[in-house]
């Protein structure tokens, strides 16, 4: 198993900012995957982010909006960029090596 | 493409009496399939990981089935507590390294 430590756990934001979220693993991983949920919703992939290349992103997610890091194999940031009231969601980050861990999430508030 | 469906939405029982939440996916192609538990703002647990050649796993009062030839899979929470109260999602994989496509999943709330 994996555990994933996700911070900040949730943040009120102002429109036009960006927030930043962490996700470190405590063992390497080659694929980890950021996810949202907006309110009241299932999860939809943004994008996978392997060490040492470009995030691949899901249809209608791009790396403006939001940009992703893997500087290491234990460690990856997702920043939302420029941000609007219907940025409001759960975001998280997840790995996989044959059954997929999940961190606890950031709860971000758009006001 | 996969889709997968929960039914139903929500669900609300008194304490004891026992869940069975139903998954359907409509690609029977799939590698593993996993439940998870997501408390309210929350992220995911991990429940139960059903393998494609698996029928069932088991976990203290966790039971899920698999049925691949229908596309259905369904978990069995014995005896109820107010503790269970959460949402379950189920995802499936369709192949290893493939992205998770998750169910809407369901709310539970056990009554005390």
């Amino acid at each position: 198993s994996a555990v994933i430590s996700q911070k900040p756990s949730r943040d009120i934001c102002q429109r036009g900012t960006s927030l930043t979220i962490q996700c470190q693993v405590d063992s390497q991983v080659t694929m980890m995957f950021w996810y949202r949920q907006q309110p009241g919703q299932s999860l939809t992939l943004i994008a996978t982010a392997n060490q040492g290349s470009e995030a691949t992103y899901e249809s209608g997610f791009v790396i403006d909006k939001f940009p992703i890091s893997r500087p290491n194999l234990t460690f990856s940031t997702l920043t939302v960029s420029n941000m609007s009231p219907e940025d409001s969601s759960i975001y998280l980050c997840s790995v996989r090596d044959f059954e997929a861990f999940f961190g606890q999430g950031t709860r971000l508030t758009v006001v | 493409k996969q889709e997968v469906t929960q039914i139903p939405a929500a669900l609300s029982v008194p304490e004891g009496e026992n869940l069975v939440l139903n998954c359907s996916f409509t690609d029977s192609a799939i590698y593993n399939l996993q439940w998870f538990r997501q408390d309210p703002g929350k992220g995911l647990t991990s429940l139960l990981l059903i393998q494609s050649s698996q029928r069932e796993q088991t976990s203290g009062r966790l039971n899920a089935s698999l049925d691949k030839s229908s596309g259905r899979s369904t978990l069995y929470i014995a005896a109820s507590q107010p503790g269970d109260s959460a949402t379950y999602l189920c995802a499936v994989y369709k192949a290893a390294g493939n992205k998770l496509t998750f169910g809407g999943g369901t709310r539970v709330l056990v009554k005390p």
